[in-house]
């Protein structure tokens, strides 16, 4: 059983650029969540994915944007990307069976800096 | 609105030392209560997971405990290490398991 992966691992992107980040979920699991996570803070959640539609989302504006695909990984993109949007994007995946509170694992996460 | 706040914010402990993280929450409605620990630049790693319905989780040296009524977990470390010095966060989910976390506590254990 693999785990939660992220890629890539870091990147620089230019005030103004586009980005795409990507996540494969941990096999089985069939929801994807993205979340923020600036310096010194604790993550805040971006959107969730579940069986390629988006099930959620928190107070992030419509440049990020995002897909899962059949084989529930995922992909997070950024447009007109700004200098706030520095952080550590993290990917969390589980298996979703409608209870509610079921375990999320985390890849390690892409660190986005924007100059 | 769910929001989560973790005190202290930052702990330095030598090494041994038994201590306690605390987390608190306001909307008692919750599935359950997980914590986390983060190294520097890393992602999350699951520590404990407290169902609603529990009180309390215990995993090696780490306890963690829940009271739903007031808002409140406490995750205690017992003899403390340098190798557990990390940032701890918890998190709550919503009705579709979107986490929301607190500000974390950075632990520094001295040896």
């Amino acid at each position: 059983e693999t785990g939660v992966t992220q890629s890539p691992t870091h990147l620089i992107k230019t005030r103004g650029q586009q980005v795409t980040l990507r996540c494969s979920s941990q096999s089985g699991h069939n929801t994807v969540s993205w979340y923020q996570q600036a310096l010194g803070q604790g993550p805040q959640f971006i959107f969730q994915y579940y069986r390629e539609e988006e099930n959620g989302r928190g107070n992030f504006p419509p440049r990020f944007s995002g897909l899962q695909f059949p084989n529930y990984s995922s992909e997070l993109n950024v447009n007109a990307l700004e200098l706030d949007d520095s952080a550590l994007y993290l990917c969390a995946s589980s298996l979703e069976q409608g209870r509610g509170g079921e375990t999320q694992y985390f890849g390690p996460g892409t660190r986005l800096l924007v100059l | 609105k769910q929001e989560v706040t973790q005190i202290p914010a930052a702990l330095s402990v030598p090494e041994g030392e038994n201590l306690v993280l605390n987390c608190s929450f306001t909307d008692s409605a919750i599935y359950n209560l997980q914590w986390f620990r983060q190294d520097p630049g890393k992602g999350l790693t699951s520590l404990l997971l407290i169902q609603s319905s529990q009180r309390e989780q215990t995993s090696g040296r780490l306890n963690a405990s829940l009271d739903k009524s007031s808002g409140r977990s406490t995750l205690y470390i017992a003899a403390s290490q340098p190798g557990d010095s990390a940032t701890y966060l918890c998190a709550v989910p919503n009705a579709g398991n979107m986490l929301t976390f607190g500000g974390g506590t950075r632990l520094m254990v001295k040896p």
